[in-house]
């Protein structure tokens, strides 16, 4: 069975940092493009970064571009993401999700999600 | 900066069928995935390039696609069937997903 298991959320001031770590499990993670998708409280869903399995492919979005860093350890079955200069819009619940290549790319299956609080 | 535009909400009583649309201009070039979130879930794949659905989704989805929008049809919708659905394709670089801005169902 497919798990995704993110952890590190946690109640942050403005301009401070915050490190997600996302523990997969049930497939060979170092073969799939992995993604983190955000939804602050009461909103939609908001694609944040995804990266290649390999890690030589990066992709953000432009809200979190220069601040944000996705990465990965293969060896760990891990995916991290690097939250620096945080702002109050950056409060969410932040879901890493696995690519599909089975269903055409689509996100599947998406961990049940870690909250990310900026606030002073 | 690129945008999926979605209703905000479908009503519709039980039996009947629910359809939701998802509008953008990438759409003529890219496929779109469709996600359901019940509340306090996270987001489930219930069809993705634009007409497939995954293993153990129900018969009553089903999707289509003309142009630059794709719609989300539940046929027969039952009251398990409430919840947000999201579009979700890439941009015009192509190098981006972008979702709609969500739809949330409800099941008079």
């Amino acid at each position: 069975e497919v798990r995704l298991l993110e952890s590190g959320g946690d109640l942050v001031q403005p301009g401070g940092s915050l490190r997600l770590s996302c523990a997969a499990s049930g497939f060979t993670f170092s073969s799939h493009t992995m993604s983190w998708v955000r939804q602050a409280p009461g909103k939609g869903l908001e694609w944040v970064s995804s990266i290649s399995g390999g890690a030589g492919n990066t992709f953000n979005a432009d809200s979190v571009k220069g601040r944000f860093t996705i990465s990965r350890d293969n060896s760990k079955n891990t995916l991290y993401l690097q939250m620096n200069s945080l702002r109050v819009e950056d409060t969410a619940v932040y879901y890493c999700a696995k690519e599909n290549s089975d269903y055409a790319g689509s996100l599947d299956p998406w961990g049940q999600g870690t909250l990310v609080t900026v606030s002073s | 900066s690129y945008e999926l535009t979605q209703p905000p909400s479908v009503s519709v009583s039980p039996g009947q069928r629910a359809t939701i649309t998802c509008s953008g201009d990438a759409l003529s070039r890219h496929h779109a995935h469709w996600y359901q979130q019940k509340a306090g879930q996270a987001p489930v794949v219930v069809m993705y390039r634009d007409t497939e659905r995954p293993s153990g989704i129900p018969e009553r989805f089903s999707g289509s696609s003309s142009g630059t929008k794709v719609t989300l049809t539940i046929s027969g919708v039952l009251a398990e069937d409430e919840a947000d659905y999201y579009c979700q394709s890439l941009d015009n670089g192509g190098t981006s997903w972008v979702f709609g801005g969500g739809t949330k169902v409800t099941v008079l």
